[in-house]
């Protein structure tokens, strides 16, 4: 069973930096780009960033362009996402995600919420 | 960026209805469109992708076309099952982009 499960989040003050974590089980984690999807609370879906199944190329929306950075450590099946410089408009809720090419986003994380606020 | 245009933003339906949801790309996105079931308090669940296969376990009450640059979301025999939100999703180039999402309520 593929799962998916984030952690990490919490209240940070503005400035301030937090990483998450989304650690995979049940497939062959270094098959696959994963990515970090956001929603503001009451808002959409929002893409973050993807990384590629080797970590080689990573995308990033421009509002977290040289504030965040996706990682993988395919050793430990494990989604890295470290943010930097955070703001009160990047609280939501970061779910991480498996990308199945076609099949777009397959699986999801359940989600963890991050809050900036002094 | 590519635009995903949603609508409508809610809609309300009854137990048996057919309902569509529809999302217009400002540029072209070829088949790579996906739709997605949102819960409250849940994480998104995949239903359709390639604009029009449906993803495994989902019910075949649910079924996604394309007309031009046109996506819609059809949901045939509405069940209190199929509240929740909608959304829309063009991965065909990033920045990926998502619809404002479709709430759908049962009366």
């Amino acid at each position: 069973e593929v799962q998916l499960v984030e952690s990490g989040g919490g209240l940070v003050q503005p400035g301030r930096s937090m990483k998450l974590s989304c650690a995979a089980s049940g497939f062959t984690f270094n098959n696959y780009d994963m990515a970090w999807v956001c929603q503001a609370p009451k808002k959409g879906l929002e893409w973050v960033a993807t990384i590629s199944y080797d970590g080689s190329s990573t995308y990033y929306r421009d509002s977290v362009k040289g504030r965040f950075t996706i990682s993988r450590d395919n050793a430990k099946s494990t989604l890295y996402l470290q943010m930097d410089s955070l703001r009160s408009e990047d609280t939501a809720t970061y779910y991480c995600a498996r990308f199945g090419g076609i099949q777009d986003f397959d699986y999801w994380g359940q989600g963890v919420m991050v809050t900036v606020s002094s | 960026d590519i635009q995903m245009t949603q609508s409508p933003s809610s809609m309300s339906a009854s137990l048996g209805d057919t309902v569509t949801i529809n999302c217009l790309a400002s540029q072209d996105i070829g088949n790579y469109l996906s739709w997605y079931q949102q819960k409250p308090g849940k994480s998104p669940k995949l239903m359709i992708y390639g604009a029009t296969n449906l993803e495994d376990g989902v019910p075949s009450r649910f079924s996604g076309s394309r007309s031009g640059s046109d996506y819609s979301l059809t949901i045939n025999s509405l069940g209190y099952d199929d509240e929740g939100i909608y959304h829309c999703h063009q991965y065909y180039e990033y920045p990926y982009t998502f619809g404002a999402g479709t709430k759908l309520e049962l009366k």
